[in-house]
Formats: structure tokens, sequence, C-alpha cells
């Protein structure tokens, strides 16, 4: 089976930098993927790794470690918009794309 | 424009009844998928379609029966509707995947179905 870990919830403070962070086992692997989705709204991409390090979009980074099975979406300069739930997903082979759980993010002022 | 748009964004059903939900991009992807998202937010793939042929099928039971006309649509068909299907159903859909980021999946705004 996939199994997609991530904490459940944060909590961080305007303009700070926040780190989520996902492990997972899966069969296969075919790049990570998060998403970030507010309340009633759909998820919209946000950044996506396949080889191993950082890359960077603007205030939004994402790690990745293939070895280790391990990656993180790091927010700088969080603004009150950041609020949302955040979703680590894997992909197995062509297509399948699996999900965590999500993080659901607060911001407060 | 509406990349990839569902109807309808609330449907609210008894049980045993039948309905459908519909899905289009304009995208000019190659694949779609439908998703089950619980009341815990559990994102989850139910199928996937390559050029009007299913390619994925997860544990769904066949009640759920979805239907490719065409590339840009995916439509997804209920049966028999019971108390555990409320949830909200998202589709999507991508390229197919060739490990490059241009495959990313784009989604549709959602359909809540409620079953009473």
């Amino acid at each position: 089976g996939q199994n997609i870990d991530q904490p459940t919830e944060m909590t961080a403070t305007e303009g700070a930098i926040v780190q989520i962070n996902c492990t997972y086992q899966t069969s296969g692997f075919n790049g990570l993927f998060w998403y970030q989705q507010h309340a009633g709204e759909a998820p919209t991409f946000l950044s996506y790794n396949v080889l191993d390090g950082l890359e960077e979009k603007g205030r939004f980074s994402s790690f990745l470690s293939r070895s280790k099975g391990y990656s993180y979406l790091l927010l700088k300069e969080l603004q009150m918009k950041d609020s949302a739930s955040y979703l680590c997903a894997v992909r197995t082979g062509a297509n399948n794309l699996f999900f965590g759980t999500g993080t659901r993010l607060t911001v407060i002022p | 424009d509406t990349a990839v748009s569902q109807t309808p964004k609330y449907l609210v059903t008894q049980m045993g009844n039948d309905k459908s939900i519909k899905c289009e991009q304009n995208l000019g992807h190659d694949t779609m998928y439908w998703y089950k998202q619980d009341s815990k937010k559990f994102l989850k793939i139910m199928f996937s379609y390559n050029n009007k042929e299913l390619i994925i099928n997860e544990t769904v039971p066949n009640r759920f029966s979805p239907k490719s006309p065409d590339k840009a649509h995916l439509n997804l068909h209920i049966n028999s509707l019971e108390l555990g299907d409320s949830a909200v159903y998202f589709c999507a859909s991508s390229h197919l995947a060739g490990g490059r980021s241009t495959d990313t999946q784009y989604f549709g705004p959602g359909t809540r179905l409620t079953v009473l």
C-alpha cells in the first residue's frame, strides 16, 4: 500500500517561516507534488520535485530526499492568505497520484 | 476561461437515487480523473481515464461508473446512492505523466454531494 504522512495541523505567525514535512513509503516513485487547498475550494498546484534537492518558487520552496522518503514545503514571509491546507502527493507509475491527509496551516497576526 | 469545470456544484439527494456529475476540461489534456474527498479532507483517487480508456480503477464500489464520451469529458454516474457517498468529488486532468512538471494535475471546483 501507499503511506504518506503529514502533520495534521500547524500554526504560525504572519511574517514568519514555516516548514511542513511529508514522509512517504510508496510502491514506485515518479515525482512528489505539493498542493494548496483553501476551505471549500479545489486543490491548486504549488510545486513539483522529482530529483533530490530544493526547488524555489518565490516565497515557496520544496525539498526532496528520495533516499529518505522525505519532503518539505517551506513558506516564507507568511501572509494571512496562506492559511489553507497543504497536501503532499506522490505519483507512482504513470499517473497514480496518492495524497497525504493534508496539513491545515493557520496563520495568526 | 475555466480550465476544468464540473456540474453541479452542489447535489442533495435521497438514498437509493441515481445521479450523475459532469466534468469538462479545455486544457487539451489526454488524461482525466475522479477523486473523492471525505469529511476528514482525505483526497483519494477513484478513476483515471487516458484517451477515453480506463487506466486506474481503485477499490470503488461498482455503483460508481465513469463515462468518457471524448478526451475532454469524464462524467461520473452513481447508482443506488448511500449515506457514505456524501463527500466532495473532484475532477482533474493532466497529460499522461512522463516525469515532467507539465504533467501536473489540475482540479475542477468540486461537487459537494449530500445523501440524505
